[in-house]
């Protein structure tokens, strides 16, 4: 079955550094979306991408999605501590579902 | 402004008994998931549906029931359970499908534990 792996599991930054994470996946995605969910709190939905090589921002938040559609990354300029979290990324491949994976959890030191 | 909400927000089993959890959103949507959430895992798709009377399997269906009688409502029923089934367990809904781009909505969880 479709799946969608995310790189790095954890990572931990100093305030004001950038952060990255990866999503790869086994097959071509009709689209992607993205979600953050804060300690002991629920996925949140962040954004969507569609188009193939499409590039989104949200202010420090900056959102890829690959040519072959089969990757996307979120970064992160200068880290807050509010961006305090766990990021998911989560594929379609034109079904009704999405295939989630596994989340990078960010943590940073003030 | 309710969104989904879920409950209980906390429930400790014993092995072999059963329970439902609940779910309802108020926000007329036809979709709706069930996930449960391990320690440090991404979501796992256990059942959903795309409307009134219609329920398909997700990736781990197993020790799982699912009804769908209103737009509103979708319980999620344990049967037997087990310590596997140990998990936090959300809730979503969405206005349509994942094909139509459609954000999913989660409830605030439900942290189950089975001794």
């Amino acid at each position: 079955g479709q799946q969608v792996m995310q790189i790095p599991q954890y990572q931990h930054v100093q305030e004001g550094e950038d952060f990255t994470t990866y999503c790869n996946s086994s097959t071509t995605l009709s689209n992607i979306q993205w979600y953050k969910q804060r300690p002991g709190g629920h996925p949140v939905f962040l954004i969507q991408l569609v188009k193939s090589g499409e590039v989104k921002k949200q202010k420090r938040l900056t959102f890829q999605f690959g040519e072959a559609k089969k990757n996307s990354s979120l970064h992160i300029t200068a880290t807050q501590t509010t961006d305090v979290g766990t990021y998911f990324c989560a594929g379609n491949t034109g079904g009704q579902k999405l295939v989630f994976g596994q989340g990078t959890r960010l943590t940073i030191n003030p | 402004n309710a969104g989904v909400t879920q409950t209980p927000k906390f429930r400790i089993l014993k092995i072999g008994q059963s329970m439902t959890l609940q779910c309802t959103q108020d926000m007329n949507h036809n979709y709706m998931y069930w996930y449960r959430q391990d320690p440090g895992m991404g979501l796992k798709l256990i059942y959903y549906s795309v409307g009134a009377g219609i329920t398909d399997k997700g990736e781990v269906p197993n020790g799982y029931n699912v009804s769908r009688s209103t737009t509103e409502d979708f319980p999620l029923r344990l049967e037997l359970a087990a310590p596997s089934q140990t998990s936090v367990y959300f809730c979503a809904s969405g206005k349509t499908g994942a094909t139509n781009n459609q954000p999913q909505h989660f409830g605030d969880g439900t942290r189950l534990s089975i001794l």
